[in-house]
């Protein structure tokens, strides 16, 4: 299975500051045939489902603030939140779609200072 | 717009089996498959299994194949998920999800609301 660790834990952030979350997988999700990295970031507020941000690492999904953004290739990724606002307050997951089982990261709080 | 409406919470006995349902609207239920993910309480996301519309293919977790079975109904454009042999372990909230395309190795765009199930003696 491949395991993804994310960094921090925990993130406390001023708003208008930029909040940044590391996400490592333990093998490379980046599909040679295609060059594309399988790897896509959710946020999830409390009693909701999560909600899909990026997908393919930097892709963008319809309707997200561009203030979300996604980089990285093979193993080490991040998401990036450019100016906080009080309703980014959430959990964010980074997963991985390059093999079964799909596995997420453990999450990052993010939050407030 | 795309709905994946689930079924009520639940609240079952150690040993005992649950069928949570998976009603999906707004798009042609048989392009997609459904997958199936929970959470425990407090806990991060599990990934559970995925299941074809198309033609009923299945991949399991391996640590909850022998006790799960997804299955689908087209003529409703439903999905199910039934765990049998229960434990406290279990409890957790389960949710279904569209992926974005027709594959198992793709992101999740549309979750449902999610089924807490609780398994208490």
């Amino acid at each position: 299975d491949i395991v993804m660790t994310q960094s921090p834990d925990s993130l406390a952030v001023s708003l208008g500051e930029r909040a940044t979350i590391n996400c490592k997988s333990s093998q490379s999700v980046l599909y040679s045939s295609n060059n594309k990295n399988y790897l896509a970031w959710y946020l999830q507020k409390p009693g909701q489902p999560p909600k899909l941000l990026i997908y393919w690492a930097s892709s963008r999904e319809s309707g997200v603030p561009d203030r979300f953004s996604g980089s990285g290739s093979g193993t080490d990724f991040t998401l990036t939140i450019s100016s906080l606002q009080a309703e980014d307050v959430a959990v964010y997951y980074c997963q991985q779609y390059y093999s079964t089982p799909l596995t997420f990261g453990g999450g990052t709080k993010v939050e407030i200072k | 717009q795309v709905q994946l409406v689930q079924s009520g919470a639940e609240v079952k006995k150690p040993g005992a089996s649950v069928k949570v349902s998976c009603k999906a609207s707004g798009y042609t239920f048989t392009s997609y498959g459904i997958s199936w993910v929970r959470q425990a309480p407090g806990q991060g996301l599990e990934w559970m299994g995925w299941i074809s519309a198309y033609n009923g293919n299945t991949n399991y977790a391996q640590k909850l194949r022998g006790r799960v079975t997804m299955t689908t109904d087209t003529s409703t454009s439903t999905a199910y998920m039934e765990l049998r042999s229960l434990r406290s372990d279990d409890t957790a909230v389960y949710y279904c999800a569209r992926p974005n395309s027709g594959q198992q190795l793709a992101a999740v765009d549309y979750w449902g609301q999610g089924t807490l199930v609780t398994v208490s003696s």
